[in-house]
């Protein structure tokens, strides 16, 4: 079975600019999740969907990010306009709907010069 | 913000001793997760305990949890080199909540 896969793996900008990551979930996996996760700390949830809705975006900094998963299988985050403070790991997770266990995917690290 | 908080923030052992990682919290819990994450890599799930559990057992993991003192410990016995990672205890709370609340975790090395 495919783990969760995101792309790419590794991403340099300069700030101000756009960047967007993709996400594409365990098949069958209904829930789909984006954490940031900056150096030395935990991963902090971002936004959670199930199937094509967000259902807790609270977190979610709404004056330059935003998220879609359209027809509820992979996902994408976008930034727009990119800051020094954003360069992070943005690790997207799935997991059945129900279940408590979520599944990783390897990040996307973000450098933001 | 951080729910759970682990001790030590790093732990260094030799091969085949056992590694003790413990997690505090600071509200009522539904259930409460670690995961490994290993150097440029995503989380892996380890073992969930739900708060009516006390200890849980897989493999070379033991997992307790104390909900009078909010607090956890993840025991790994006979280390590896392998095991070398990042623990992280991961808090669910509120009914019907799937959201996880992540502590900074514990940086294990184990010396060969």
């Amino acid at each position: 079975e495919a783990g969760v896969v995101q792309s790419p793996r590794y991403k340099i900008i300069e700030k101000k600019q756009p960047v967007a990551f993709w996400c594409n979930p365990i098949s069958g996996h209904n829930t789909l999740y984006w954490y940031l996760q900056n150096l030395g700390q935990g991963p902090e949830l971002l936004i959670r969907y199930e199937n094509e809705e967000a259902v807790d975006d609270s977190q979610l900094p709404k004056d330059r990010f935003s998220a879609e998963r359209l027809k509820g299988v992979d996902s994408t985050l976008k930034i727009q306009p990119a800051e020094l403070g954003d360069s992070a790991v943005y690790l997207c997770a799935s997991s059945p709907t129900g279940l408590e266990t979520q599944y990783f995917g390897p990040g996307t690290r973000l450098l933001v010069l | 913000s951080q729910q759970g908080e682990e001790d030590p923030q790093a732990l260094s052992i030799q091969e085949g001793e056992n590694a003790t990682m413990n997690c505090s919290y600071k509200t009522s819990i539904n259930n409460l997760q670690w995961y490994r994450q290993n150097s440029g890599r995503g989380l892996v799930h380890l073992i969930l305990i739900r708060s009516n559990e006390r200890e849980k057992h897989s493999g070379r993991l033991r997992v307790t949890l104390d909900t009078s003192k909010k607090s956890s410990s993840l025991l790994i016995t006979a280390s590896r080199a392998a095991d070398t990672a990042s623990y992280f205890c991961a808090t669910s709370f509120g009914a019907g909540s799937y959201q996880l609340t992540f502590g900074k975790g514990t940086k294990l090395s184990v010396i060969p």
